[in-house]
C-alpha cells in the first residue's frame, strides 16, 4: 500500500462526455503527477502539479486539465471524451522530485 | 525511436532462474526508476538510481551513466515475480519530476 488512493476504480463513459478522476496524495507529499497508460504500453506523462500550480505538461490537448487542492489532493478532468481516451489513468504523489508513489489507477472506458 | 527502450519485451523463465531485464535511454537523466506493475494496474516503485548499483532482497539494479544503460536482475526467480517491469527516466532537461517510461517487460516465471 502506497497511501495514494484514486477514485473511481472503473468508469464507463460515452464519446463527447466529460469525466473527473480523483487522486488523494500520500501524507506529506506536495507533488502529484498524472499518467495515461493505454493497453500494452508504458504510461505517458499528462501533467504534474506542485503546490497547486501546474509544473510541467506532456503532449496532451487542452481538453485534459487538472487541479491540485490545498491538501495536495488532485483532479484530472477530460472534456469531449474520445474513444482513444480509453486507458488506465495513474496518479503518483511525491515530495518534490523524490520517489513517486503510484495509486492503483482508474480504468476509463469510452464507448 | 522511444527515448526509453527495454528488452526483452516478453520473458518466460523457470522458477529459480536468474533474470536480467535491460533498459537503454537516449537523453541525459537525473534519475532512473525501475517499477513493477501487476495485473490490475497497481505500480510499485522498486528502485530509484542515479549511479552505481542498488540491491533489495533478490532484486539488483545497476546503471551505467556513460553508456546510458541500466539493468534489473532478479536472482532465484519465483512465480510471484511474474509482473510487468517498467524502466522510467527523469530527464535532466525538464522541470519537475516527470517520468518518461519504457514500454515494459512482461515477465512470467513458471513453477
Amino acid at each position: 500500500e502506497t497511501g495514494v488512493t484514486q477514485s473511481p476504480t472503473h468508469l464507463i463513459k460515452t464519446r463527447g462526455q466529460q469525466v473527473t478522476l480523483r487522486c488523494s496524495s500520500q501524507s506529506g507529499h506536495n507533488t502529484v503527477s498524472w499518467y495515461q497508460q493505454a493497453l500494452g504500453q508504458g504510461p505517458q506523462f499528462i501533467f504534474q502539479y506542485y503546490r497547486e500550480e501546474e509544473n510541467g505538461r506532456g503532449n496532451f490537448p487542452p481538453r485534459f486539465s487538472g487541479l491540485q487542492f490545498p491538501n495536495y489532493s488532485s483532479e484530472l478532468n477530460v472534456n469531449a471524451l474520445e474513444l482513444d481516451d480509453s486507458a488506465l489513468y495513474l496518479c503518483a504523489s511525491s515530495l518534490g522530485s523524490d520517489t513517486q508513489y503510484f495509486g492503483p489507477g482508474t480504468r476509463l472506458t469510452v464507448l | 525511436k522511444n527515448e526509453v527502450e527495454q528488452s526483452p519485451q516478453n520473458l518466460t523463465a523457470q522458477e529459480g532462474e536468474f533474470i536480467t531485464i535491460n533498459c537503454s535511454y537516449s537523453v541525459g537523466i537525473s534519475a532512473l526508476h525501475w517499477l513493477q506493475q501487476h495485473p490490475g494496474g497497481g505500480i510499485v516503485s522498486l528502485f530509484m538510481l542515479s549511479s552505481g548499483k542498488k540491491k533489495h532482497g533478490r532484486l539488483i539494479a545497476t546503471i551505467n551513466i556513460q553508456e546510458k544503460h541500466s539493468s534489473l536482475h532478479i536472482t532465484a526467480s519465483h512465480p510471484r515475480d511474474s509482473a510487468v517491469y517498467i524502466c522510467a527516466v527523469r530527464s535532466d532537461r525538464t522541470s519537475g519530476s516527470r517520468l518518461t517510461f519504457g514500454e515494459g517487460t512482461q515477465l512470467t516465471v513458471n513453477p
